[in-house]
């Protein structure tokens, strides 16, 4: 079974400061490491994936994540917060299976950016 | 570029009714997947589909809940007889790979059941 965990239902930044967004999994198995963003009225966005390779990895619009498998997390940062990027972010681990693989989400983090 | 587009963007139906909510997913994709959001609540995994038949379903996905590719573009999502706990947002998605890659989503058929 393969779970996620975000800590922190809603973030709130100043525009220009740093964004960081946590979110730890569970699985048995090596794990496939998404997040995706909505925005409002609006369905999912794949922001960046880890599947294998470089643990760093970087996504659109600035963002990126950090896969350690040693503290089973996959936290997601920006360096500088823009005013569009206020909206919902999901965290998703996969697995491989024989037939497609579904994503389980984390809970979101809903982040409000400040002028 | 390509989408997954889901039609339509809302739909109310009378509870006890039968609703179907209509995607079609990127072309040359071969899973597909219906998820849902209940409002406030995390993204929940429905079932997934390949080679014409459900390869993975979540125990939400009962058998009020049905899944077609009824012409190698469409991939419908059936429910028989609406409760007002199937309300939420429903998305549709589809991927090109058995390895796992993003999946891509539809915009969601927001249903609202009265």
């Amino acid at each position: 079974a393969q779970s996620v965990t975000q800590l922190g239902s809603h973030v709130s930044v100043s525009e220009g400061a740093l964004v960081l967004l946590r979110c730890n999994y569970s699985s048995s198995v090596p794990p496939y490491l998404f997040w995706y963003v909505q925005y409002p009225n609006q369905g999912l966005q794949l922001l960046l994936k880890y599947t294998t390779g470089a643990t760093l990895v970087k996504g659109i619009n600035g963002f990126e994540a950090e896969f350690k498998k040693s503290e089973t997390s996959f936290h997601l940062t920006k360096p500088s917060a823009h005013m569009s990027d206020a909206a919902e972010y999901f965290c998703a681990v996969s697995t491989i299976k024989a037939a497609g693989n579904k994503l389980t989400f984390g809970g979101g983090t809903r982040v409000l950016v400040k002028p | 570029e390509p989408e997954v587009t889901q039609t339509p963007s809302h739909q109310v139906t009378q509870m006890g009714q039968e609703v179907i909510l209509r995607c079609v997913p990127i072309s040359n994709h071969l899973y597909f997947y219906w998820y849902r959001q209940i409002l406030g609540q995390k993204v929940e995994f429905l079932v997934s589909f390949y080679n014409n038949e459900i390869s993975e379903k979540s125990e939400i996905f009962d058998d009020q809940f049905s899944v077609e590719r009824p012409d190698g573009s469409n991939f419908t999502l059936k429910i028989r007889s609406t409760k007002l706990e199937d309300s939420a947002m429903y998305f549709c998605a589809s991927s090109g790979h058995r390895v796992p890659t993003e999946a891509f989503f539809g915009q969601g058929t927001r249903l609202t059941v009265v």
